[in-house]
């Protein structure tokens, strides 16, 4: 598949208030997106996941929106903590079950207080 | 339940030099998979395995070769590194137990090779 991208490197937010964190895909037949968080020194950790037949799924305090008239996919985090700072990304998943994943450069989260 | 666990945590190497990573799984998941990722970018796939006894290339297999030892164990090997091979190395695994698809990530191994 193409690789996804990211349109903004860095994403500043006051604590409490909400975040948006936006994806592009250029592969119309992309069918399965995850987004990962990914702690300083740590791996990748699941966050959320959504298929091309749905346009919204949502899980504790976050929530992604597939628009695939525009190849475009967001994830909506709530009332933001301090643990949520992090970079964030997007992957996508190739057609086969058994393919391994197309990950966005990434987008660094920061939570001020 | 230790997930995926990857040895060693750090490595330096001389260009030239052969060493191999480890990754294990206790979830008796099918799949397993190499990452890299260099600063500032997002992980790209070197090689994965679908099950035991088969591997296939990712994006950025040149450089090294993989062995699916059993279904616990993926290892990586690099024959000889070169600076370029400078990177965090990731191993991840996953199953078929879910409706959708999710990948459970190790720690990651940091190689510098000078």
């Amino acid at each position: 598949g193409e690789n996804v991208g990211l349109h903004l490197p860095t994403l500043s937010v006051q604590e409490g208030d909400n975040s948006i964190i936006n994806c592009a895909y250029s592969n119309s037949a992309s069918d399965y997106f995850i987004w990962y968080k990914q702690e300083s020194g740590k791996g990748p950790q699941f966050i959320i996941d959504i298929r091309s037949n749905m346009d919204k799924r949502q899980g504790q305090r976050v929530t992604v929106l597939l628009n695939k008239t525009v190849k475009h996919l967001s994830l909506q985090i709530a009332a933001t903590q301090p643990g949520d700072s992090a970079v964030y990304f997007c992957a996508e998943k190739g057609l086969d079950w058994d393919d391994g994943l197309t990950f966005g450069k990434g987008t660094h989260l920061i939570i001020q207080p | 339940n230790a997930g995926v666990t990857q040895t060693p945590k750090f490595q330096v190497l001389k260009t030239g030099q052969s060493m191999t990573l480890q990754c294990a799984q206790d979830m008796n998941h099918n799949s397993m998979y190499w990452y890299r990722q260099d600063p500032g970018m997002g992980l790209r796939l070197i090689y994965y395995s679908a099950s035991e006894g088969t591997t296939d290339k990712g994006e950025v297999p040149n450089g090294y070769n993989v062995s699916r030892l059993n279904k616990r164990e993926f290892s990586l090997r690099l024959e000889s590194a070169a600076p370029s091979q400078t990177s965090v190395y990731f191993c991840a695994s996953s199953g078929r137990d879910r409706k959708y698809y999710e990948q459970y990530f190790g720690p990651g191994t940091r190689l510098t090779v000078t």
